[in-house]
């Protein structure tokens, strides 16, 4: 079945680096992907997405590009802040039919100023 | 902007007893999942409604849960039993016509 591989964390920066966070999919078909943040406390929020392949999906700074020849979606920021600490989520909606989601582990990312 | 909301945040219960998750929907959206997260695990998927019938569920949505539309606003998840197991936070999500679903805050559920 369709499956999502998140990078292990938690991911340790310090204010203004570069942040990589990999991500790597299984699935047939065409499925979107997504990536989700959730913030101490809070619930899932969409950070970006992409739907078909060399799509890329970007938001307050954070880029990802829809790579189907290597199934990944990696989710880059080119100067991370400390208001970036929270968990990221990297998923795929599963067609056909329901859409569901499929989520990865989560790599929780901490900045230090 | 609309938004999910979920209530209650965070439910103690104990086990063996029935526990309802309440979640409001976006109102034009049509399509409603629920999933579940273990602490430290992955978000997985419980169960899709969609037109006021359950369109898939997973392995784990067995015949101690169950889900309701009982009006045009609101979107349940009963456990009949809770086990121990079902300690998680729930998220309700909902989602239009595109594939682009939007959760709620979760609700923590803890059992004894």
């Amino acid at each position: 079945g369709n499956s999502v591989t998140q990078m292990e964390g938690p991911v340790t920066l310090s204010e203004e680096a570069f942040l990589t966070i990999n991500c790597t999919y299984t699935a047939t078909g065409y499925p979107s992907l997504f990536w989700y943040v959730q913030y101490p406390g809070e619930g899932l929020q969409l950070l970006l997405k992409a739907t078909k392949a060399d799509d890329k999906g970007s938001n307050k700074g954070f880029e990802a590009t829809y790579r189907k020849e290597t199934t990944s979606f990696h989710l880059e920021k080119g100067s991370v802040q400390v208001s970036d600490s929270a968990v990221y989520f990297c998923a795929l909606s599963d067609p056909p039919g329901t859409y569901k989601y499929i989520f990865g582990t989560g790599t929780r990312l901490k900045v230090l100023a | 902007e609309p938004e999910v909301t979920q209530t209650p945040s965070h439910q103690v219960t104990q086990m063996g007893q029935e526990v309802i998750l309440r979640c409001v929907p976006i109102s034009n959206h049509l399509y409603f999942y629920w999933y579940r997260q273990i602490l430290g695990q992955k978000v997985e998927f419980l169960v899709s409604f969609y037109n006021n019938e359950i369109s898939e569920k997973s392995e784990i949505f067995d015949d101690q849960f169950s889900v309701e539309r009982p009006d045009g606003s609101n979107f349940t998840l009963k456990i009949r039993s809770t086990k121990l197991e079902d300690s998680a936070m729930y998220f309700c999500a909902s989602r239009r016509m595109t594939d682009t679903q939007y959760f709620g805050p979760g609700t923590r559920l803890t059992v004894l």
